[in-house]
């Protein structure tokens, strides 16, 4: 089944540790998306990747960094995690045609910082 | 800048039609987007308009207007299944790529 595959599903992190939440999909599409959902807060982006070898900050990039070295592939790293990273972590990808056909979401990471 | 605005909660009956309202404010616009997520689940896609009218898609239709900065998810023959969260989108300007900048959402509960 096409999609997008998250993991971990969830973790629990000890502050000041470093995490990488992986995200991998299989449509080929050239744009990518990490969204952090918090309650009362919707989704806001963290970075974004139009095409592998680039990338771009969000609305929300501090304490976090993405890597895309190639077209299925983009991971998020926090580099030394704090509580107030606690939030479900959302990848998603799209044509890049300004979401007419719409993005496609992964499951989400659940990441507690304790 | 760039915001939305869409009530935060709707309450409902089995049966009966809610209508979930998003206005935005953009610099240039290219189209409105609707997503459902479950409580738990991931964000997906329902529909995207980028010319004024209504749009049908089985029992749920998304309406835009242009000119009022105005656009709405119609969901009818509410069944539980539709409690749900939705959120209205627009694809921000920043390049012609257009990265979705979302709305808070609107938790729709559906009642026996």
């Amino acid at each position: 089944i096409a999609g997008i595959t998250q993991a971990p599903t969830s973790q629990i992190l000890a502050a000041g540790r470093r995490m990488t939440l992986r995200c991998t999909q299989d449509m080929r599409h050239n744009a990518m998306y990490w969204y952090r959902q918090d309650l009362g807060l919707g989704l806001r982006l963290i970075h974004y990747s139009n095409t592998a070898g680039t990338t771009g900050k969000g609305e929300v990039p501090d304490g976090y960094s993405v890597s895309r070295a190639n077209t299925d592939d983009f991971p998020l790293t926090l580099a030394s995690a704090v509580p107030s990273q606690t939030s479900v972590y959302f990848c998603a990808s799209s044509e890049g045609d300004r979401g007419r056909g719409g993005y496609t979401f992964g499951s989400g990471t659940r990441l507690t910082v304790v | 800048g760039q915001s939305l605005e869409q009530p935060s909660e709707v309450t409902a009956v089995e049966g009966a039609i809610v209508q979930i309202n998003c206005t935005y404010q953009t610099s240039g616009f290219y189209g409105l987007s609707w997503y459902q997520q479950h409580d738990g689940g991931a964000p997906t896609f329902l529909s995207y308009n980028a010319l004024d009218g209504l749009e049908e898609t089985g029992r749920f239709s998304s309406f835009l207007s242009r000119s009022d900065s105005y656009g709405y998810l119609l969901l009818q023959e509410l069944q539980m299944k539709d409690s749900a969260s939705y959120f209205c989108a627009v694809p921000g300007l920043t390049d012609s790529w257009g990265k979705l900048q979302f709305g808070a959402g609107t938790q729709v509960v559906v009642t026996p």
